[in-house]
């Protein structure tokens, strides 16, 4: 059975900083690793998506990475601002015989501060 | 882009009653939607697949004579929570694929409704 899990469950830090977020999991044989974004008590905004043959994606001040062998990813966030204080959860498809699966992390809860 | 809608979004009920919330894919067509739940300050629980035309799957633990699911039509599934208990309040999300048949690859993006709160009293 597939486990994901995140680490720092929770991270706060000052407006400005680098961060970086991890992702791991237990079975390598994915489709494909996608991150979210949630707000609270909102549904979840897709960041970014890397195919199982990719390494990393890049959305503007978002970079994603696969080790796809090693089980892990991170999402590096530059420059953090305020208005990224969200939960941010990591999330693996794999297919099962004829259909496809997404299992999530348990997320990171960001806060950046002012 | 695509958009999955939800319906309602925050439903308080009577325990013993049964609720039923709507996932729509707005602006596609999708042969297989998805139903989560989340506790608070936990992850996405997948519950069970729907599909069209079809039973849905359900994951282990999930009973599916309590969340029953229908997928009506190309964009619309429905969750019933049947006779709704205390413990079944949660964060509800569906999800549904949009699916990009293309050179080199075929690409399947998830995108997930707003959420439906429910709480039991």
């Amino acid at each position: 059975k597939q486990e994901v899990t995140q680490i720092p469950a929770a991270l706060s830090v000052p407006e400005g900083e680098n961060l970086v977020l991890n992702c791991s999991f237990t079975d390598s044989a994915i489709y494909n690793l996608q991150w979210f974004r949630q707000d609270p008590g909102k549904g979840l905004t897709s960041l970014l998506l890397i195919q199982s043959s990719q390494r990393e994606q890049t959305s503007g001040r978002l970079n994603a990475s696969l080790d796809k062998s090693s089980g892990r990813s991170t999402l590096y966030i530059a420059a953090s601002q305020p208005g990224d204080s969200a939960t941010y959860l990591c999330a693996v498809r794999e297919f099962t015989g004829t259909a496809s699966k997404l299992t999530f992390g348990t997320g990171t809860r960001l806060q950046v501060t002012l | 882009g695509a958009v999955v809608s939800q319906h309602p979004s925050r439903v308080i009920c009577k325990s013993g009653t049964s609720v039923k919330i709507e996932c729509r894919s707005l602006d596609f067509q999708a042969t297989t939607m998805f139903w989560y739940r989340q506790f608070p300050k936990q992850s996405l629980m997948l519950m069970a697949t729907s599909n069209e035309g079809s039973k849905a799957t359900y994951e282990q633990g999930v009973e599916k004579d309590k969340f029953l699911i229908n997928h009506a039509s190309l964009t619309l599934s429905t969750l019933t929570v049947t006779s709704a208990h205390p413990e079944d309040s949660s964060f509800y999300i569906c999800s549904a694929p949009l699916i990009l048949a293309g050179a080199p690859r075929i690409e399947e993006t998830q995108y997930f409704g707003p959420g439906t709160r429910l709480l039991v009293l």
